[in-house]
């Protein structure tokens, strides 16, 4: 099967710009989770979607960070607008939701550099 | 109580030898412990996980020993290869979706 796709791979914006990403599950997986990834640290959940409805976002900076996933495939993450600090890796992963615990499955990352 | 601590931040093996990696959690909640193996440039993939009912578990090269009253698991990764090299990740989860990530350790497996 098809993995998770995210795009773009690498992305370079200057502080105060808005930015995008997108990210594609893998095919019949009900659960989206957006991650954080930080240089040197573990991943950090953003932001959890069971079909097209939020699960948890206690840990999205409402201010400045918003997702939402069309029709509980697709889904988007926004930063507007961005701060140096939000330079990271944005990870998207993706699970059946039939239960957990689940595996989750995660795409390749978007690389985001805030200058 | 959320935090995943995790040990040593870097490792350094000869091939052959044995890769050891720590972690540690204080929420009893956690019953669900997963490990995931990261290589430059792609996203973290599951090499293992344990429910805390068993005391190890063991899948090739790769086990999982898990002391649930010293609420401590570990990764041991024997006969250690240059292909192992790589950043793994611990991760608990509370009973529901949500996985919490220890900080990493990079494994470098010298040839």
């Amino acid at each position: 099967e098809a993995g998770v796709a995210q795009s773009p791979r690498y992305k370079i914006i200057e502080k105060r710009q808005s930015v995008a990403f997108w990210c594609n599950p893998i095919s019949g997986h009900a659960t989206l989770y957006w991650y954080q990834q930080i240089l040197g640290q573990g991943p950090k959940l953003l932001i959890q979607f069971q079909n097209n409805g939020v699960v948890d976002d206690s840990q999205l900076p409402k201010d400045r960070f918003s997702a939402e996933r069309l029709k509980g495939v697709d889904s988007t993450l926004k930063i507007q607008p961005a701060k140096l600090e939000d330079s990271a890796v944005y990870l998207c992963a993706s699970s059946h939701g039939q239960g957990p615990p689940e595996t989750q499955y995660f795409g390749p990352g978007t690389r985001l550099l805030v200058l | 109580q959320q935090q995943v601590k995790q040990s040593p931040q870097s490792l350094i093996v000869q091939k052959g030898g044995i890769s050891i990696i720590n972690c540690a959690y204080e929420n009893t909640a956690f019953d669900y412990f997963p490990w995931y193996q990261q290589f430059p440039g792609k996203g973290p993939a599951l090499l293992i996980a344990i429910r805390p009912d068993v005391s190890e578990k063991k899948e090739g090269r790769f086990t999982i020993s898990f002391n649930k009253s010293a609420k401590q698991f570990s990764l041991h990764i024997m006969d250690s290869q240059p292909g192992d090299s790589a950043t793994y990740f611990c991760a608990a989860s509370p009973g529901t979706y949500k996985y919490i990530f220890g900080t990493g350790t990079r494994l470098k497996v010298l040839a």
